[in-house]
């Protein structure tokens, strides 16, 4: 069973700082991994997606790497800015189908604070 | 471009009672995906509905259940609601199993 962990599971830094965010996951065959971001009690944003052959994508500020071999992901955000400030969301969708394996598997996301 | 459309915004209902929550997809998608975000669990994967066809389901019980229509719109039913059913319910669509996109989300407490 594919489990996604992300740490740190909260994160406050000053405006202007460079993060990076973590994700890692047991299974390596996977289909894509994606991020998103969630603000309070609202839906998901999606931030960047990666297919498996592929090792990283660029959206303006935001950074996302994959390793697949070694099950992991990372989120890097340049110049935070205070709007950044959500939870982000690691999510992977599985190579093979079947046993319920066709959703995305979610992390628990990192709470971001970005103080200004 | 419209994105994913869900409905109602919030919904009360009382134990043991039906919901039923419906989403329309980005124009174009035939995938839509249900999930539920249940506080402290995170999120988890319901069902998946393609072509009119639920294709798979997470581990949830068969009171939950749904369907697809042929213009790709679906609705989730939650049948015998349970207090642990309150959760917020995402729905998100996509082309083939691509970048998935999400909706607002429906917002259900069981009383």
């Amino acid at each position: 069973k594919q489990e996604v962990t992300q740490i740190p599971a909260a994160l406050s830094v000053p405006e202007g700082e460079n993060l990076v965010l973590n994700c890692s996951f047991t299974d390596s065959a996977i289909y894509n991994l994606q991020w998103f971001r969630q603000d309070p009690g609202k839906g998901l944003t999606s931030l960047l997606l990666i297919q498996s052959s592929q090792r990283e994508q660029t959206s303006g500020r935001l950074n996302a790497s994959l390793d697949k071999s070694s099950g992991r992901s990372t989120l890097y955000i340049a110049a935070s800015q205070p709007g950044d400030s959500a939870t982000y969301l690691c999510a992977v969708r599985p190579l093979y189908s079947g046993g319920g394996a066709d959703g995305l598997t979610f992390g628990k996301g990192t709470h971001l604070i970005i103080q200004p | 471009e419209a994105g994913v459309t869900q409905s109602p915004t919030h919904l009360i209902k009382t134990r043991g009672q039906q919901a039923t929550l419906r989403c329309s997809p980005i124009s174009g998608h035939t995938s839509v995906y249900w999930y539920q975000q249940a506080l402290g669990l995170g999120l988890q994967f319901l069902l998946w509905y393609d072509e009119g066809e639920e294709r798979n389901r997470g581990n949830f019980p068969p009171r939950f259940s749904g369907r697809q229509f042929p213009n790709y719109s679906s609705e989730l039913n939650v049948n015998a609601l349970e207090l642990e059913d309150s959760a917020l319910y995402l729905c998100a669509s996509s082309l083939s199993g691509y970048e998935q996109y999400f909706g607002p989300g429906t917002r259900l407490t069981v009383t």
